[in-house]
């Protein structure tokens, strides 16, 4: 069954300092991989996928995410936090093989001090 | 607007009191799923449903039942509740299965007394 790891329970990082949230994961056959946030009392948010092809991938409000097959992983990146950024940050996976079932990780708090 | 819609957003309930919390989505989608979110234990899915009629079980399902008759909606009912199902419970669409970008309501808080 495919899994995710989140290590870190809360990452404080600077205003304008750089954001790096991790992820690793384990499943059978290539990965799917996503990141959704969460702000306060609201639901998830979409931030980007890794399907195929390019690495390095972009998505919303200035993130990306490089997925690294090798070390299994799919680290969040910003190269400079806002105070905005302050939230609940997912990541999820999906196996290529088997069922439609998505697992998240246990979330990672991001806390951007001004 | 494209959403997801749940209903109630706060409920509290006693024990053994058959409930169900809507989930409606005006999107079209084929997928649709519960999940259910504890602190420490991030996201957990109970059942998810690839179409109209078509429903399976996800990591959690223990003490909850799913139903699809149309296409729009995907009711979550508890049949008889117990403490251990307090929880944040969101309710989530997508185009057609897990490739796709899932969309979240905005949750249902529930507690079990």
């Amino acid at each position: 069954a495919q899994s995710v790891a989140q290590p870190e329970d809360q990452v404080n990082v600077a205003e304008g300092n750089p954001l790096t949230v991790k992820c690793t994961y384990s499943v059978s056959g290539n990965p799917y991989l996503f990141w959704y946030v969460q702000y306060p009392n609201r639901g998830l948010q979409f931030l980007l996928k890794y399907i195929t092809g390019d690495n390095l991938v972009k998505g919303s409000y200035g993130f990306e995410a490089e997925f690294n097959k090798s070390q299994t992983s799919f680290h969040l990146k910003k190269p400079s936090a806002l105070v905005s950024d302050s939230a609940l940050y997912f990541c999820a996976v999906r196996g290529y093989y088997g069922n439609n079932r998505l697992a998240f990780g246990k979330g990672n708090q991001v806390v951007v001090i001004p | 607007e494209a959403q997801v819609t749940q209903n109630p957003r706060y409920l509290i309930t006693v024990t053994g009191k058959k409930l169900t919390v809507t989930c409606s989505q005006n999107m079209n989608h084929e997928y649709m799923s519960w999940y259910r979110q504890d602190p420490g234990l991030g996201l957990r899915q109970i059942y998810y449903s690839m179409n109209v009629e078509v429903t399976d079980k996800g990591d959690v399902p223990e003490g909850y039942k799913v139903s699809r008759k149309e296409k729009r909606n995907f009711p979550l009912i508890l049949e008889s509740p117990s403490p251990n199902q307090t929880s944040l419970y969101f309710c989530a669409s997508s185009l057609a299965g897990g490739l796709d970008t899932q969309y979240f309501g905005p949750g249902t808080r529930l507690t079990v007394l």
